[in-house]
């Protein structure tokens, strides 16, 4: 079955500066890559996802590239802030009726 | 529109016990599926249910079994209860599936072996 690895596994940065997550799959098949937001004590949310046939989506401070050669997927996001801090999930799908194999997420913690 | 509602938010229960959870879904989702969520292992998919069938599984042992109702909401069983099985079990919803679409969470159930 799909295998997503995550890196790294913490991330401390400081208010303002960038901050990239990568995340490597194992299934060739897999087209759909979305990334969740887990604030502490809260359910995670949909932050922002990508398919197969882009190689990259912004959405304001929040960007996601994907190589489907290398089979990567990263998040990047811009001037950081203190709300940004939390648990970032990358996940991997085949799409349709498929399900999610999640990363075992990255903590992101930005100081002021 | 209403969100994913978990209940209960927490238990307490002691080894060998069994424990069912409850999922509600957004109104109009037909597609269920339960993770478990522990500290460094990431969410886990357990299972997925879509109008009353289950449609996928995951690596988990058959003491973890769950079921959809005929109004989508479902539940989640765990018999004979080990300490490993401590954790948050997170019930996510969406119209069709989350192999392509959003995934919305409930807040979880915090369960707690002893």
């Amino acid at each position: 079955g799909e295998n997503v690895e995550q890196h790294p596994s913490t991330l401390s940065v400081q208010e303002g500066d960038s901050a990239v997550i990568k995340c490597t799959y194992s299934d060739s098949a897999s087209n759909y890559f979305p990334w969740y937001k887990q604030e502490l004590g809260k359910r995670p949310q949909l932050i922002i996802d990508i398919r197969s046939n882009v190689g990259e989506k912004k959405d304001q401070r929040i960007a996601v590239t994907l190589n489907k050669t290398a089979k990567h997927f990263s998040l990047h996001i811009t001037e950081t802030q203190p709300e940004d801090s939390a648990v970032y999930f990358c996940a991997a799908s085949k799409g349709g009726y498929s399900t999610l194999t999640f990363g075992k997420g990255t903590m992101l913690l930005v100081s002021p | 529109k209403a969100g994913v509602t978990q209940t209960p938010r927490y238990l307490i229960k002691t080894r060998g016990q069994q424990v069912t959870l409850s999922c509600s879904p957004i109104s109009g989702h037909r597609s269920v599926s339960w993770y478990q969520q522990t500290p460094g292992q990431g969410l886990q998919f357990l299972f997925e249910y879509f109008s009353e069938t289950q449609r996928n599984k995951g690596n988990f042992p058959g003491r973890f079994s769950g079921r959809q109702f005929s109004n989508s909401r479902s539940e989640m069983n765990v018999s004979t209860l080990e300490l490993g099985d401590s954790a948050l079990y997170l019930c996510a919803s969406s119209l069709q599936g989350h192999g392509n679409t959003e995934a919305f969470f409930g807040q979880g159930t915090r369960l707690t072996v002893v």
